[in-house]
């Protein structure tokens, strides 16, 4: 079936260290790839998103390319600042209604 | 605009009580997701309403229901709460077929 499968955390960075965080779908289609961020005590906040293969979605120095061909959507920093520390969900959306999740990976971002 | 607000943001109840949760989504917004959040189990998709029709329901029991007004106000009730309802509830809306807007969460606390 359908599902988001994303990069267990959790992760411990530097300061100013490169981020990835892996993420790839299973769907029958072309969904709308989103990444979502969610900091302590809060709800999630879309970060970035990309509707269509070969797209780059870009927010607060975070970037993400939908690759068709390997179905992922990593996401990127080049330089993580101890306030990137949160959780970040990958997501996607299918037959227009339907979101779908991956279990969130935990980044901790250390001076 | 206004974001998706929730009510209340803290609840304590006991061992078989019931529960109501309250979601207002932007306005515009005719889309409305719960999910359940648990350090253990991450996000989970309970359900989605649209102009006041379920349109989609996750895998949980019959204790956890919904309903849709025609303002697109929702709310999610629990019955014969156990100690595992315990969990942060989030409300998330959207227009069809675009990224959904989340509300800060109520933390439902069962003793």
């Amino acid at each position: 079936g359908d599902s988001v499968t994303q990069m267990e955390g959790p992760v411990t960075l530097s300061e100013e260290a490169f981020l990835t965080i892996n993420c790839t779908y299973t769907a029958t289609g072309y969904p709308s790839l989103f990444w979502y961020v969610q900091y302590p005590g809060e709800g999630l906040q879309l970060l970035l998103k990309a509707t269509k293969a070969d797209d780059k979605g870009s927010n607060k120095g975070f970037e993400a390319t939908y690759r068709k061909e390997t179905t992922s959507f990593h996401l990127e920093k080049g330089s993580v600042q101890v306030s990137d520390s949160a959780v970040y969900f990958c997501a996607f959306l299918w037959g227009g209604n339907q979101f779908y999740f991956g279990t969130g990976t935990s980044l901790t971002v250390i001076p | 605009k206004a974001g998706v607000t929730q009510t209340p943001r803290y609840l304590i109840k006991t061992r078989g009580q019931q529960v109501t949760l309250s979601c207002s989504p932007i306005s515009g917004h005719r889309s409305v997701s719960w999910y359940q959040q648990t350090p253990g189990q991450g996000l989970q998709f309970l359900f989605e309403y649209f102009s006041e029709t379920q349109r989609n329901k996750g895998n949980f029991p019959g204790r956890f229901s919904g309903r849709q007004f025609s303002n697109s106000r929702s709310e999610m009730n629990v019955s014969t709460l156990e100690l595992g309802d315990s969990a942060l509830y989030l409300c998330a809306s959207s227009q069809q077929g675009n990224e959904q807007f989340f509300g800060p969460g109520t933390r439902l606390t069962v003793l």
